[in-house]
């Protein structure tokens, strides 16, 4: 079945450092989406990305979906304490999404 | 007003008792679903909803039973709780079938003892 891989697992950054995570899909997608979900919260939308080669831009985040439709990133400019929390992809192929395993971000000030 | 609400916030239960677990959305959307997530942060889907019928349904124990009254509520009820089931259940919902994005509600934190 369609599978959804995310890396790293954790990332410990410094604020004002940089934060990239990265995801891959066994599959060609439909649309990728990418949620954040705060310590103790739950996942909240960020963006979706549907055409190939896309760049999408949020403040200081910044989400690209691969040529193929099989990968995606998303990365953090100057990270803030508010960053912190777990960053999920979440691929679509047919009616089903699949989560990846997600990414904990820790900022430490 | 909350778009996707869930109750109870916390259970606490002893292992071999039934419980359930109630979600309301007023979106408006056509589909909901229902997530287990882990200790890990491991998100799994259980079940999807849409108009009322279901239409996911991953490898669940049939000790979980969804039951959706009508398209705004989906509940989730759970026969001879086993430690294994201790986790967050989110309830979610979105706007169509084949428009995925999730709005998620607060989650309820299951512990089984």
């Amino acid at each position: 079945g369609q599978q959804v891989m995310q890396i790293p697992q954790y990332q410990h950054v410094q604020e004002g450092e940089d934060f990239t995570t990265y995801c891959n899909s066994s599959t060609t997608l439909s649309n990728i989406q990418w949620y954040k979900q705060r310590p103790g919260g739950h996942p909240v939308f960020l963006i979706q990305l549907v055409k190939s080669g896309e760049v999408k831009k949020q403040k200081r985040l910044t989400f690209q979906f691969g040529e193929a439709k099989k990968n995606s990133s998303l990365h953090i400019t100057a990270t803030q304490t508010t960053d912190v929390g777990t960053y999920f992809c979440a691929g679509q192929n047919g009616n089903k999404l699949v989560f990846g395993a997600g990414t904990i971000l820790r900022v430490k000030s | 007003d909350t778009a996707v609400s869930q109750t109870p916030k916390y259970l606490v239960t002893q292992m071999g008792n039934d419980k359930s677990i109630k979600c309301e959305q007023n979106l408006g959307h056509d589909t909901m679903y229902w997530y287990k997530q882990d200790s890990k942060k491991f998100l799994k889907i259980m079940f999807s909803y849409n108009n009322k019928e279901l239409i996911i349904n991953e490898t669940v124990p049939n000790r979980f039973s969804p039951k959706s009254p009508d398209k705004a509520h989906l509940n989730l009820h759970i026969n001879s709780l086993e430690l294994g089931d201790s986790a967050v259940y989110f309830c979610a919902s979105s706007p169509f079938l084949y428009q995925e994005t999730q709005y998620f509600g607060p989650g309820t934190r299951l512990l089984v003892l």
